[in-house]
């Protein structure tokens, strides 16, 4: 079965260049999500989206911003690279469930940052 | 605001044994679902089993179940006959319904090893 696709990998950026995060959901699902899990912690939601519209935001800087397109990719800009942003970052697809349901979100196998 | 605590940062126990993981959450939704994630060394996100909130009976999932006490707020995870490939980091997460916006907020996490 398909499954949510991260790219790149991997990363390595110096210290206040930008970065580009791109996500691949699920075919079918049109729901994405964002986490960002540091080292040894446990992952932080970022920022979600649906139907290309940003439906949440949690502890997300300024200097990143995301967007969903038309094909329900999402990518994450990252600006202005700090050390404390080197860190595995998480997204995570699912379909849209009602007031009273909950789909299961699928994680995709992240990408780790490094910042120099 | 959602919280979720795990008061054990690391477990150990021998293979074959049953080991039990503690969580405590906090919310004051009355529809919201309950999660344990298991992230091994390869770091991807793998959902071990899902509690709802409204369902009385705990969840099982083959070697796994889940003890859910909604008064007291408790969501552990017991693991029977414990295997090598059990070894990972352990995450309880919850998540309120919320028309297709499911933020999900992780606990600190229990890094379990299983002894050969």
């Amino acid at each position: 079965a398909a499954g949510v696709i991260q790219s790149p990998r991997h990363l390595i950026k110096e210290k206040r260049e930008t970065a580009t995060l791109k996500c691949y959901p699920i075919p079918r699902h049109d729901t994405v999500y964002w986490y960002q899990q540091g080292p040894g912690q446990d992952p932080q939601f970022l920022i979600s989206f649906y139907e290309k519209m940003q439906s949440d935001k949690g502890s997300i800087p300024d200097r990143f911003s995301a967007q969903q397109f038309s094909d329900y990719h999402s990518e994450l800009n990252m600006s202005s690279l700090e050390l404390g942003d080197s860190a595995l970052y998480f997204c995570a697809s699912s379909t849209h469930s009602g007031r009273t349901s909950y789909n299961e979100q699928f994680f995709g196998p992240g990408t780790r940052l490094t910042v120099l | 605001a959602q919280t979720v605590t795990q008061s054990q940062p690391e477990m150990s126990v021998q293979e074959a044994e049953t080991v039990t993981l503690s969580c405590t959450y906090d919310t004051s939704e009355n529809n919201y679902y309950l999660f344990w994630y298991k992230q091994p060394p390869s770091r991807q996100m793998i959902l071990v089993i899902r509690q709802e909130a409204y369902k009385q009976q705990n969840a099982t999932e083959n070697r796994f179940s889940v003890n859910f006490q909604k008064a007291a707020k408790s969501f552990s995870l017991k693991i029977s006959d414990s295997q090598l490939g059990d070894t990972a980091m352990y995450f309880c997460a919850l998540t309120i319904s919320n028309f297709g916006n499911e933020k999900l907020t992780f606990g600190t996490g229990t890094r379990l090893t299983i002894i050969p």
